[in-house]
């Protein structure tokens, strides 16, 4: 079974320009979540989704990132227009229904922005 | 706020030492506890659970207990190996239907042969 999948894997972009972050959860998962890890600080949560519907996005920076669920399958994050302060490594993680804390990570996005 | 405190790393050890790397919680209400790791080149994966005071989780030799009284959830091996060479987060859910996990900063661990 494949598990949570990210592309790309590390991305260098200018401040200013867009860049989109995909995942592919594990299949049958309805819930997927991104997370953010910045300077080798916390893991932060962003937002929350149960099949293509927001659950929670209580943790998006600001209106700069956009992130959509096609259909309840994979999920793209867009940051629009990227400032210095979005580089890190951006984790998706899915878990299917039920949720009792276990979460299956991604290897990460790492973002720079220069 | 609720949030979780983890000793800095990183923690260098030599195979076959103790290992101890230090977790705090701040929550309201009776959360659940995780120990996650990243080995290199890879995603998260969850390592051990306690959902309730005085649980002991474990796996792979590693033992968490849940201290309410000390709100800590130390993680522990008795003899490291060098395949243990990986960051480990520790991580809590809040009680109440909550859907989001709320993680440290993470642990480096490098253990030398």
């Amino acid at each position: 079974e494949a598990g949570v999948t990210q592309f790309p894997s590390h991305s260098v972009i200018e401040k200013g320009q867009t860049v989109t972050l995909r995942c592919d959860p594990i299949s049958g998962h309805d819930n997927l979540y991104w997370y953010r890890r910045v300077m080798g600080k916390e893991i932060k949560f962003l937002l929350h989704f149960v099949k293509e519907s927001k659950q929670d996005e209580s943790g998006m920076p600001n209106n700069r990132f956009l992130a959509e669920r096609t259909g309840g399958t994979y999920s793209t994050l867009k940051v629009q227009p990227a400032e210095l302060e979005d580089s890190g490594v951006y984790f998706c993680a899915s878990s299917p229904q039920g949720f009792t804390g276990e979460l299956f990570f991604g290897e990460g996005s790492r973002l720079t922005v220069l | 706020g609720d949030s979780v405190t983890q000793m800095e790393g990183p923690v260098t050890l030599s195979e076959e030492a103790f290992l101890t790397i230090n977790c705090t919680y701040t929550a309201t209400g009776y959360p659940s506890l995780f120990w996650y790791v990243q080995y290199p080149g890879e995603g998260l994966q969850l390592l051990l659970k306690a959902t309730k005071a005085d649980d002991k989780g474990s796996n792979k030799g590693f033992e968490a207990t849940y201290r309410k009284e000390t709100t800590s959830f130390h993680l522990e091996k008795g003899s490291v190996q060098v395949s243990d060479s990986a960051v480990y987060f520790c991580a809590l859910l809040l009680s109440g239907g909550y859907n989001k996990l709320i993680f440290g900063a993470g642990t480096r661990l490098a253990v030398h042969p």
